[in-house]
């Protein structure tokens, strides 16, 4: 597609289970970051990927939140043990590399727990 | 650490009245400073940027300074139209970080009347 798709738009859960969000970024990008909107918090950056490396995992608020990348592409984010203060709007965005670049952002996944 | 304060919202203008909104930032070294805005039902997107001192970006009839002895990158537009009506977010990136993340103000929303 011509831009970042999110997967799925909306989640609602339980809470204690466990959730994967989905984001394909633009063809071609090698950057792509995590990054989560709640009321609370505003927009808190998550986690970075270069690659499917992850040099900068400093936003992940606790344990229970991992994310991982493969083929340099699609990348899930996955939330275990679901608490109703990881509701949100979660946001996926890719770049083409450089730091300096632009970032294009997905319309996002709402998660709500129960 | 980093950081970015924007005005709180929500900010309500008529048609083409004058739009101010504040931000400051704090950082260590030389970051580039944006301009997001968020669309209702649309994803977040990059409005403006400066990536240097005294540096200006315009988009859209929208422009912003980049003010380092002030420390700030205020939004601005001489005439809003009810179009102009969504949450923007300024934001900073670089400094002494390299790996592109965006740190965020807490957002300000918008809303021009006819």
């Amino acid at each position: 597609g011509a831009g970042v798709s999110q997967s799925p738009s909306n989640k609602v859960t339980e809470k204690g289970k466990d959730v994967e969000l989905r984001c394909d970024p633009i063809s071609g990008h090698t950057a792509l970051y995590w990054y989560r909107q709640s009321l609370g918090q505003g927009l808190e950056f998550l986690i970075y990927f270069q690659g499917n490396s992850a040099p900068d995992k400093s936003g992940l608020p606790s344990d229970r939140f991992s994310a991982e990348r493969t083929g340099g592409s699609v990348s899930t984010l996955t939330i275990q043990r679901t608490q109703q203060e990881d509701s949100a709007v979660y946001l996926c965005a890719s770049s083409s590399g450089l730091a300096a670049n632009e970032q294009f952002f997905g319309p996002g996944t709402r998660l709500t727990v129960l | 650490g980093n950081s970015v304060t924007q005005m709180e919202g929500p900010v309500t203008l008529s048609e083409e009245a004058f739009l101010t909104i504040n931000c400051t930032y704090t950082a260590t070294g030389y970051p580039s400073l944006f301009w997001y805005v968020q669309y209702p039902g649309e994803g977040l997107q990059l409005l403006l940027k400066a990536t240097k001192a005294d540096d200006k970006g315009s988009n859209k009839g929208f422009e912003a300074t980049y003010r380092k002895e002030t420390t700030s990158f205020h939004l601005e537009k001489g005439s809003v139209q009810v179009s102009d009506s969504a949450v923007y977010f300024c934001a900073q990136k670089g400094g002494s970080s390299n790996t592109g993340k965006l740190i965020f103000g807490q957002g300000t929303t918008l809303q021009v009347k006819p």
